[in-house]
């Protein structure tokens, strides 16, 4: 079965780069159907989406972070990556990568474990 | 922007149904899904679709959804639901289209 698993620093320092890589197994991330996300959870509080890729490359960010999200696909490698620039206090969360599934009304279907991100210098 | 109005929490007796709500402008047009997440785990998709159920997922998850509101109703709560509750829609009317998530529903079994 597909599983997800996020990997990546769990300290950044403020203004500086956040990067992130989801390792899909289980699975191929070229096969079609599927969406690949971004989410977040800042301590305590809801679920806020960041954006999500097709394996094709075609991505698509959520207006509130799009100036500083790029999201990206290595098919080879069977990952996809996050990164978030100028960061602040404020990026500060949990943040997980899920599989979007076209056969069932685009629900998140899979998630990752999460990995908590602190900005701090 | 699309907003979804959940209850911050609902309270409920093992064995009793609990109901928790999901309000949006005319979320009866949109395919609703709800998410269960406990404490330090990843969420996970209990319905989909307004009212259908991945494999895996007990019957006792369900849901309906019309006009301006979506319900998921657990049935025969268990001391093991206790629970973050979300909905999720995406929201078509934006470009691009947009995922929306609920505030998110604390579900505490008495």
């Amino acid at each position: 079965q597909v599983q997800l698993q996020e990997s990546g620093p769990g300290l950044v320092k403020p203004s500086q780069t956040l990067s992130l890589t989801c390792t899909v197994s289980g699975g191929s991330i070229s096969s079609g159907g599927y969406y690949w996300s971004w989410i977040r959870q800042h301590p305590g509080k809801g679920l806020e989406w960041i954006g999500y890729i097709y394996y094709s490359g075609s991505t698509y960010y959520n207006p509130s972070l799009k100036s500083r999200v790029t999201i990206s696909v290595d098919t080879s490698k069977n990952q996809f990556s996050l990164k978030l620039s100028s960061v602040t206090a404020a990026d500060t969360a949990v943040y997980y990568c899920a599989r979007i599934i076209l056969g069932m009304a685009w629900a998140f279907d899979i998630w990752g474990q999460g990995t908590m991100v602190t900005v701090s210098s | 922007s699309y907003v979804l109005t959940q209850p911050p929490s609902v309270s409920v007796a093992p064995g009793q149904t609990a109901r928790i709500t999901c309000g949006g402008n005319n979320i009866g047009s949109k395919s609703v899904h709800w998410y269960q997440q406990k404490p330090g785990q990843a969420p996970v998709l209990v319905v989909y679709d307004d009212s259908d159920r991945p494999s895996g997922i007990p019957e006792r998850f369900s849901g309906s959804n019309s006009g301006n509101t979506a319900t998921l109703t657990i049935s025969r709560v268990e001391a093991g639901d206790e629970a973050d509750y979300y909905c999720q829609v995406w929201d078509s009317s934006s470009d691009p289209v947009r995922v929306v998530f609920g505030g998110g529903t604390k579900l505490t079994v008495l």
